[in-house]
């Protein structure tokens, strides 16, 4: 069945990478999706990569697809204290669906 | 530009009481709209969504229900809750399919407590 699986809980010094991993079960997906959110907001889309790339860079964010092992991971560069929030992985399925992930809950400390 | 609206924003309601969640968007025409429910400690659940008027998916068997009277507004209702439908509402709403990019536009959320 449809299935995204991602680590629960990241914590990270202020100024280091943050890595967010996350796997999905659904080899057809077109599309591959993280999004934000902030405390107590709805969702917002932080970036998507297309089935057909490898790797996506939009300024101090990076998304890396494994297709053959299913895995998707956003790296955060110099991860700041405003980064801190849940990061949710999102696969699409047929033309209007999204399943997404339990969320991961990325915590920046001085 | 396209804002989506969520009302009420928190609500606290005894066990076996209505619920009436509604959401209504504004500034696109035909969106798909979608239910989602955010349970403590746990993901983001798809609970329906619709492609048109009276056209709604169910995609987890439960005790609530959706309705879309008007093409922009979608309403999420039970008629006895039960403690386990507390949780983090949250109303979306995406270009219908053929423009479809996945990208989701979420309102704010309404967090339901049953007690």
């Amino acid at each position: 069945g449809e299935d995204v699986e991602q680590s629960l809980f990241l914590s990270v010094r202020e100024g280091d990478s943050s890595v967010i991993n996350c796997t999905y079960t659904d080899s057809s997906s077109t599309y591959l999706y993280w999004y934000k959110q902030e405390p107590g907001a709805g969702l917002q889309l932080l970036t998507y990569i297309f089935s057909n790339m490898d790797m996506k860079q939009d300024q101090r964010l990076t998304v890396l697809l494994n297709k053959k092992d299913k895995h998707l991971s956003l790296r955060i560069a110099d991860t700041q204290t405003g980064d801190s929030a849940i990061y949710f992985c999102a696969e699409s399925i047929g033309y209007n669906k999204l399943i997404f992930g339990a969320g991961t809950r990325l915590a920046v400390h001085p | 530009s396209q804002t989506i609206h969520q009302w009420p924003a928190t609500l606290v309601q005894p066990v076996g009481s209505p619920l009436s969640l509604e959401c209504t968007v504004e500034g696109t025409s035909n969106p798909n709209l979608y239910w989602y429910r955010q349970a403590a400690g746990r993901g983001l659940q798809l609970l329906f969504y619709s492609i048109g008027i009276d056209q709604i998916s169910s995609e987890v068997p439960q005790n609530l229900s959706a309705s879309r009277p008007q093409d922009r507004q979608f309403i999420l209702s039970s008629k006895k809750l039960l403690l386990s439908d507390s949780g983090f509402y949250l109303c979306a709403w995406s270009v219908r399919a053929g423009g479809f990019t996945g990208e989701l536009f979420f309102g704010e959320g309404s967090r339901l407590t049953v007690l």
